[in-house]
């Protein structure tokens, strides 16, 4: 069966360091999204790519960044650990050819803990 | 900036009874998306709901959108133990991409 998953799903780092979580599509979806959740925050936007070699920023992009060399990967990279990206990290998927039509598609999450 | 409200953020209540979570939105979107997700873990799609008027129902839950309101409506008939989970609503912003913009969530606890 197709599924999202992502990788680690745990991680607890340092601040300052360089973090890269994975997520890996099977579905074949154009679209990926990657999402932090936060308390009384709902999800928000970090990233999003429609497409191999597109990526775009969201709503809470600054401090993080993504690469889309193929279609079922979209790594999302702290570049510099700081408390405040203490999360949950939600990466998501969508099939259409039209950006945000179809519903999108969630991986499990991995819970990052910035000390 | 682009709102998405839902009401009430908590709520508790008994087996049987019914109830309504709002979800208010502050942009122009025909689109509008229900999740549900059981603690710690990953969100489910419940309804996607694509024109205005649209009503989709699956068991004891019904979606509805009105969006001259910029309004949509979760109701709850006859709650279970099961349907205790945070829902949220989420809309697309057609000036910023079409990017998803999630409500804050409600905390639904339905108690025997």
């Amino acid at each position: 069966d197709a599924e999202i998953t992502q990788s680690p799903r745990h991680k607890i780092t340092e601040t300052g360091r360089q973090v890269t979580l994975a997520c890996h599509q099977t579905w074949n979806h154009n679209n990926m999204f990657w999402y932090r959740q936060d308390l009384g925050h709902g999800l928000r936007l970090i990233h999003y790519s429609y497409g191999v070699q597109d990526t775009n920023k969201g709503e809470v992009s600054d401090g993080y960044s993504v690469s889309r060399s193929n279609t079922e990967d979209l790594p999302l990279t702290l570049e510099s650990a700081a408390s405040s990206q203490t999360s949950v990290y939600f990466c998501a998927s969508s099939e259409s050819p039209l950006p945000g039509y179809n519903e999108q598609f969630f991986g499990p999450g991995t819970r990052l803990t910035v000390l | 900036e682009l709102k998405v409200e839902q009401n009430p953020l908590f709520l508790s209540m008994q087996e049987g009874k019914n109830y309504t979570i709002y979800c208010n939105y502050s942009t122009t979107s025909d689109r509008l998306y229900w999740y549900r997700q059981d603690p710690g873990k990953s969100l489910e799609s419940l309804f996607v709901l694509l024109s205005n008027g649209a009503v989709k129902q699956e068991g004891r839950l019904m979606a509805s959108l009105d969006t001259k309101a910029r309004l949509s409506t979760l109701h709850i008939t006859a709650a279970v133990h099961d349907l205790s989970a945070t829902y949220f609503c989420a809309v697309i912003s057609y000036k910023t991409g079409n990017q998803f913009y999630f409500g804050t969530g409600t905390s639904l606890t339905v108690i025997p």
